[in-house]
């Protein structure tokens, strides 16, 4: 059975701190991973990674992805408040089904 | 933001009644999804569709039907509302191997 595991369920920081976010997954016909942000309302697209060893970034978030041990992380530097939310991996098998984690609930305090 | 809408934003009805919730969709996509969240599911899926006419079962699909009669448009209807169908529910498009857009969501009491 397909499935993808993100951990920790939950994480509290403060501002300033670097967090690193964890996806590992056991999906037939890996296509790729993508990352999310939920706040209180839709996810929201971050990244799509399809290669291994190359980081994605978009100002203070980064992935990568290791389709050799089957896991990605999500990093984010110097957190701030509006980075509270919860982080949803998913992984696309084939062409369009989509196998999501339960999420990352991240809370970043002032 | 890609074109994606869903009617209505906010819900309450009755047990036994019937519900139908619509996706509305600008962006041309071949796929469409119905997905529901709950606290501490995630989300899961209700079903898809990968053409007009073209649906499937996802892996939460008992007491849902689904109908797509144009490509922008994908219904999901409650047959007969119960308790447990209380959720948040997401519509979600892709177009094919790309990454999937969603909607506002439609959040449903059932009383």
């Amino acid at each position: 059975e397909d499935k993808v595991v993100q951990s920790p369920l939950s994480l509290v920081v403060h501002e300033g701190d670097t967090v690193t976010l964890n996806c590992s997954y056991e999906v037939t016909n890996f296509r790729s991973l993508l990352w999310y942000k939920q706040e209180k309302k839709a996810p929201t697209f971050l990244f799509m990674l399809t290669s291994s060893g190359i980081e994605k970034k978009s100002g203070r978030l980064s992935s990568i992805l290791d389709k050799k041990e089957l896991f990605s992380i999500l990093n984010i530097t110097a957190t701030q408040t509006g980075d509270s939310a919860i982080y949803l991996c998913a992984v696309l098998s084939g062409t369009y089904k989509y196998i999501f984690g339960t999420g990352t609930r991240l809370k970043v305090l002032a | 933001d890609a074109g994606i809408t869903q009617s209505p934003r906010h819900k309450v009805t009755e047990t036994g009644t019937p519900v139908t919730l619509r996706c509305h969709q600008t962006e041309n996509h071949r796929y469409m999804y119905w997905y529901r969240q709950d606290p501490g599911h995630g989300l899961r899926l209700i079903h898809y569709s990968y053409g007009v006419k073209d649906t499937d079962k996802g892996e939460v699909s008992d007491g849902y039907s689904v109908s797509r009669s144009k490509t922008e448009d994908f219904l999901l209807t409650l047959e007969s509302a119960t308790s447990s169908q209380t959720s948040v529910y997401f519509c979600a498009i892709s177009a094919e191997g790309y990454e999937q857009y969603f909607g506002p969501g439609t959040r449903l009491t059932v009383t």
